[in-house]
């Protein structure tokens, strides 16, 4: 079975600081990694994937990601957090060896940036 | 559509009544998703609909929930018999389904939020 951890429920930090909000996974076989934001009262939007070959990740809004395979982590980061970055922030992963396509989510890290 | 429509976006009901929740995915997805949302809490998976077919229901917490998808586009969340616990945002999603699987993101409704009083 597939699972998620996102040991942080609550990560502050200083805007311009950078930042890193952490996960770890368990899957079977090999995993297709993702990263979503939640805005307040809003639905979840997509951030980027893990799925194969770079171990370093970009997407959306100066976001990355670093998939560790050895440490099972996939932590999200950016070099210099914003204000309007603050929202909750969810890890998912789904296994690659399995035929189904059921996706799982972490519990979510709240992120606040501090003016 | 231009993007995941769920509906009612609100629901009010009273204790033991029956509620549905609709989901209308981004055509041409192959793939829906049901997800519950309590209050402060992460996203627990409640079902996946793959074409018409449920392979996973797994997430459904109770004989109370049902889920079912028609024409391969539209799908209903029933919840029977409703109580207090049941209250929560229900959200929904889609995805394109390669050949190999779903190697895609997920694509989220703004969510129905569903109190039970």
């Amino acid at each position: 079975a597939q699972s998620v951890a996102q040991p942080e429920d609550q990560v502050n930090v200083a805007e311009g600081n950078p930042l890193t909000v952490k996960c770890t996974y368990s899957v079977s076989g090999n995993p297709y990694l993702f990263w979503y934001v939640q805005y307040p009262n809003r639905g979840l939007q997509f951030l980027l994937k893990y799925i194969t070959g770079d171990n370093l990740v970009k997407g959306s809004y100066g976001f990355e990601a670093e998939f560790n395979k050895s440490q099972t982590s996939f932590h999200l980061k950016k070099p210099s957090a914003l204000v309007s970055d603050s929202a909750l922030y969810f890890c998912a992963v789904r296994d690659k060896e399995t035929s189904y396509d059921k996706v799982i989510f972490g519990p979510g890290t709240s992120l606040s940036v501090i003016p | 559509g231009a993007g995941v429509s769920q509906s009612p976006s609100n629901k009010v009901t009273e204790k033991g009544k029956d509620v549905e929740l609709r989901c209308d995915p981004i055509s041409g997805h192959t793939a829906l998703y049901w997800y519950r949302q309590s209050l402060g809490q992460g996203l627990e998976f409640l079902i996946y609909f793959q074409g018409n077919s449920a392979p996973d229901k797994s997430g459904l917490p109770s004989d109370r929930f049902s889920a079912e998808r028609t024409g391969g586009s539209v799908s209903t969340l029933t919840i029977q018999r409703t109580q207090q616990e049941d209250s929560a945002v229900y959200l929904c999603a889609s995805s394109l389904r390669s050949g190999t699987g779903n190697t895609g993101e997920l694509f989220f409704g703004e969510g129905s939020r569903l109190t039970v009083l």
